[in-house]
């Protein structure tokens, strides 16, 4: 079956722009997570999706990130009026359901943001 | 305040001989431990977890050690093969809660 996917692979944006990311997750997958990780650094928690519950957005690094997932599936994480420490790589992961705790993750791509 | 942490950037490892990758975390409430792999350009991709109960775990030429007392965590790989040759990074999950942290990584590189 097909992994996650990710669009678009690369993003060059200016200053100031809005952006939309987008995750495709495996097919059954309840939960959608996503990870930022800047040049050098590790993966930063930014969102998580349970199937319907309100999602937890305590990585956010700021109001200007914003994230939904529409029907349980597809996410897009928007980042508005973008700044130069956003460029990033973009990751989405998705796994099943687990009782209690994060299950195995499985990533996509990622997406390349350079804000310029 | 890092919780997991990986404190080796870059390793280099001769082809055939064991590459040790090491991972220590702070917090004494995680009990469910992961290591994944990532090549340039792509997704991270999962290699092999530990849960607390164990202290060891094989699969093929992966083997994680967990010593909970030491709040430290390996992945040794023997032997070492070019394809090998990417970043690694631990992550580690406690009960309850539906994040996993991840370390820094740790950039392996298999010399020929």
């Amino acid at each position: 079956g097909a992994g996650v996917s990710q669009s678009p692979s690369n993003k060059v944006t200016e200053k100031g722009k809005d952006v939309e990311l987008r995750c495709d997750p495996i097919s059954g997958h309840t939960a959608l997570y996503w990870y930022r990780q800047s040049l050098g650094q590790g993966l930063e928690f930014l969102i998580y999706f349970q199937g319907n519950s309100a999602p937890d957005k305590s990585g956010l690094p700021s109001d200007r990130f914003s994230a939904e997932r529409t029907g349980g599936s597809v996410s897009t994480l928007t980042i508005q009026r973008t700044q130069q420490e956003d460029s990033a790589v973009y990751l989405c992961a998705s796994s099943f359901r687990t009782s209690g705790r994060a299950g195995t993750q499985y990533f996509g791509p990622g997406t390349r943001l350079t804000v310029l | 305040d890092q919780q997991v942490k990986q404190n080796s950037p870059s390793l280099s490892v001769q082809e055939g001989r064991i590459s040790i990758l090491n991972c220590d975390y702070t917090n004494s409430m995680f009990d469910y431990f992961l290591w994944y792999k990532k090549y340039p350009a792509e997704g991270p991709t999962f290699l092999i977890s530990i849960s607390s109960i164990k202290d060891k775990n094989e699969d093929g030429r992966f083997t994680v050690f967990l010593n909970k007392s030491a709040k430290h965590l390996s992945l040794h790989i023997v032997p070492s093969q070019p394809g090998d040759s990417a970043v690694y990074f631990c992550a580690a999950s406690a009960q309850g809660a539906q994040k996993l942290v991840f370390g820094q990584g740790t950039r392996l590189t298999i010399n020929p």
